[in-house]
């Protein structure tokens, strides 16, 4: 099974500045297709998760350009340019490269 | 706008079973591969399975092979979910996620409760 790490598992951070959070797979996410299938997930409190991200930086529909992914292999980063209060929420990657799926154990972030 | 609509939350005893479901509104899922994924109180998530309508195919993560059922009927765009064998650790919100993980169901709590 894909183990995912992600890094830091708390983050808190000041309005308006950048926040960014790593995840590393245990073996690389490079589908035999040539697709990578790495997705963001957003959890706001008490809300179903939400996609923010798809196959490493694709900013899903709606998602604010502040949003932004990339890596490749087995190390990824989610980047926020400049936090905002509703940005409040526990965010996971997740690899669908792989069968089966496995999500990281999440990153809180929290407004200081 | 596609929608997923999941059935209301559930009380169940150590031992029994659940069964939730989860309709597509606004469209239809028959061609779409949905997952169903759990979060306990307070911690992550985790992939449970996962169904392919249109060629009838389930997979399951080995956690819970045995237990989980996967079920869809094409007829009425509704997916079900059930598992067998509920211990007080299967108390969790289960979601049901069009495999792209881009729309999700409102989310079921099932509580296992002696």
């Amino acid at each position: 099974d894909i183990v995912m790490t992600q890094t830091p598992l708390s983050s808190p951070v000041t309005l308006g500045q950048p926040a960014s959070i790593s995840c590393r797979s245990s073996q690389s996410l490079v589908h035999s297709d040539g697709n990578t299938y790495l997705n963001w997930l957003q959890q706001r409190p008490g809300q179903p998760p939400r996609l923010l991200i798809y196959k490493v930086s694709n900013r899903f529909s709606g998602v604010p350009d502040r949003f932004s992914g990339s890596g490749a292999g087995t190390d990824f980063t989610l980047k926020i340019s400049r936090v905002e209060a509703e940005d409040v929420g526990v965010y996971y990657c997740m690899q669908a490269t792989h069968f089966l799926y496995s999500f990281g154990q999440g990153t809180k972030l929290e407004i200081e | 706008q596609v929608q997923l609509v999941q059935s209301g939350a559930e009380v169940r005893k150590p031992g029994s079973s659940v069964k939730v479901s989860c309709q597509a509104s606004g469209g239809s899922f028959r061609s779409y591969t949905v997952s169903w994924v759990r979060q306990a109180p307070g911690q992550g998530l985790e992939w449970m399975g996962r169904i392919i309508p249109i060629v009838d195919t389930t997979n399951y993560a080995q956690k819970f092979q045995g237990r989980v059922t996967i079920t869809a009927d094409k007829s009425t765009s509704t997916n079900y979910m059930e598992l067998r064998g509920l211990r007080s650790e299967d108390t969790a919100v289960y979601y049901c996620v069009r495999d792209a993980f881009d729309i999700w169901g409102q989310g079921t709590m099932v509580t296992v409760s002696s």
